[in-house]
């Protein structure tokens, strides 16, 4: 089946710190791979996809790279901020109607 | 102007009671969705409605009704409320594979 594995939080970090959030993926053919943020109190939100290999999604100075090789997709920032914290999932997608999420990994931003 | 809208956002109601959750989305699209959030923030799938028609049933107990008025509506019905019920519930759709969620509903059973 398909399915998705990610770096256990939670992540505690000083301001300006590099994030890294690892993500392993299994699947049947070619999933479409997505990284979603859920600031507290709130829904998730698209933070980043990518659809094809070696394909980088990027956004709000996040990046992750598909990386078929290794069936990665590791979320990454570079200089994290207060308002970073959030919880953090990555999911895969291989039909239009399904998403397959990882467990979440809850990152607090400390100033 | 709210892309996926969903009321309450906050349900607190007592064991063995039934309660409905509605989900409106205005962004014209075809595939609706409702997810389960537990404690520890995992969220699963429950249902997936496209163009009013049931294509996703994640082996959720048949206390769980979802009805689909519309291709813009997907409203959740629970019978019996359990405990275990109590959670967050979130609405989604999407067009192509996309998924835009409400804000969530959280649910807490007495």
């Amino acid at each position: 089946g398909n399915s998705v594995t990610q770096m256990e939080g939670p992540v505690t970090l000083s301001e300006e710190a590099f994030l890294t959030i690892n993500c392993t993926y299994t699947a049947t053919g070619y999933p479409s791979l997505f990284w979603y943020v859920q600031y507290p109190g709130e829904g998730l939100q698209l933070l980043l996809k990518a659809t094809k290999a070696d394909d980088k999604g990027s956004n709000k100075g996040f990046e992750a790279t598909y990386r078929k090789e290794t069936t990665s997709f590791h979320l990454e920032k570079g200089s994290v901020q207060v308002s970073d914290s959030a919880v953090y999932f990555c999911a895969l997608s291989i039909s239009d109607y399904k998403l397959s999420f990882g467990a979440g990994t809850t990152v607090t931003v400390r100033a | 102007d709210t892309a996926v809208s969903q009321t309450p956002k906050y349900l607190v109601t007592q064991m063995g009671n039934d309660k409905s959750i509605k989900c409106e989305q205005n962004l014209g699209h075809d595939t609706m969705y409702w997810y389960k959030q537990d404690s520890k923030k995992f969220l699963k799938i429950m249902f997936s409605y496209n163009n009013k028609e049931l294509i996703i049933n994640e082996t959720v107990p048949n206390r769980f009704s979802p009805k689909s008025p519309d291709k813009a509506h997907l409203n959740l019905h629970i019978n019996s409320l359990e405990l275990g019920d109590s959670a967050v519930y979130f609405c989604a759709s999407s067009q192509l594979n996309e998924q835009f969620f409400g804000p969530g509903t959280r649910l807490t059973v007495l």
